[in-house]
């Protein structure tokens, strides 16, 4: 009950297009929803977060759309560009919870 | 930017050495976490760190980690007798608080138990 389902493994996307990743959960308790993107060698570094009282968060070129009641939440990437490409990951975690629950992980490319 | 750092970048140890892993967390945080990525794998919560004390850790935290704050700026992380298992990266992570939730990331540690 405390995984994060994350998909697809990987990815590979055109330049200019729309980058679509997924995840699920099962524990209720959940309430904050990051995502994070991670560059080879370097750590997770926050992408945008959701908290499950709005449907939709969007910063930039980055969109979290969030249904509570499929329990599940995607990350968009519009326009993905060639500095994009890196792994994402979603994580979840409870409202005065300490830790961290990751997904998988989505390695991403964008191709020029 | 205020950001997380850790040292050393790679740290190289025979197994059953010990082995500590240094943070230095966002100034005014008050919450320290410990997560490891085994290589290609997902990243997972080891133990988190609160008012001198820890206050969750996971299964993986066994009694050969122990985690510390020995002054106010450094937070480390012990590993009393490596075994080869615990190659991994390590990541070092701070908090403003339980309630404000974004954590932040040092660029980690790998650790390489021969």
């Amino acid at each position: 009950q405390q995984q994060v389902k994350q998909s697809p493994q990987s990815l590979i996307v055109q330049k200019g297009g729309i980058s679509i990743i997924n995840c699920a959960y099962e524990n209720t308790a959940f309430d904050y929803f990051p995502w994070y993107q991670q560059f080879p060698g370097k750590g997770p570094a926050l992408l945008i977060a959701i908290r499950p009282d709005v449907s939709e968060k969007k910063e930039g070129r980055f969109t979290i759309s969030f249904n509570k009641s499929a329990k599940q939440f995607s990350l968009h990437i519009m326009d993905s560009q060639p500095g994009d490409s890196a792994t994402y990951f979603c994580a979840a975690n409870t409202e005065y919870g300490n830790k961290l629950v990751f997904g998988a992980g989505t390695i991403l490319r964008v191709k020029s | 930017e205020p950001e997380v750092t850790q040292t050393p970048s790679h740290q190289v140890t025979q197994m059953g050495q010990e082995v500590i892993l240094r943070c230095v967390p966002i100034s005014n945080h008050l919450y320290f976490y410990w997560y490891r990525q085994i290589l290609g794998q997902k990243v997972e919560f080891l133990v988190s760190f609160y008012n001198n004390e820890i206050s969750e850790k996971s299964e993986i935290f066994d009694d050969q980690f122990s985690v510390e704050r020995p002054d106010g700026s450094n937070f480390t992380l012990k590993i009393r007798s490596t075994k080869l298992e615990d190659s991994a990266m390590y990541f070092c992570a701070s908090s403003l608080s339980a309630a404000v939730k974004p954590q932040h990331f040092g660029d980690g540690t790998r650790l390489s138990i021969l």
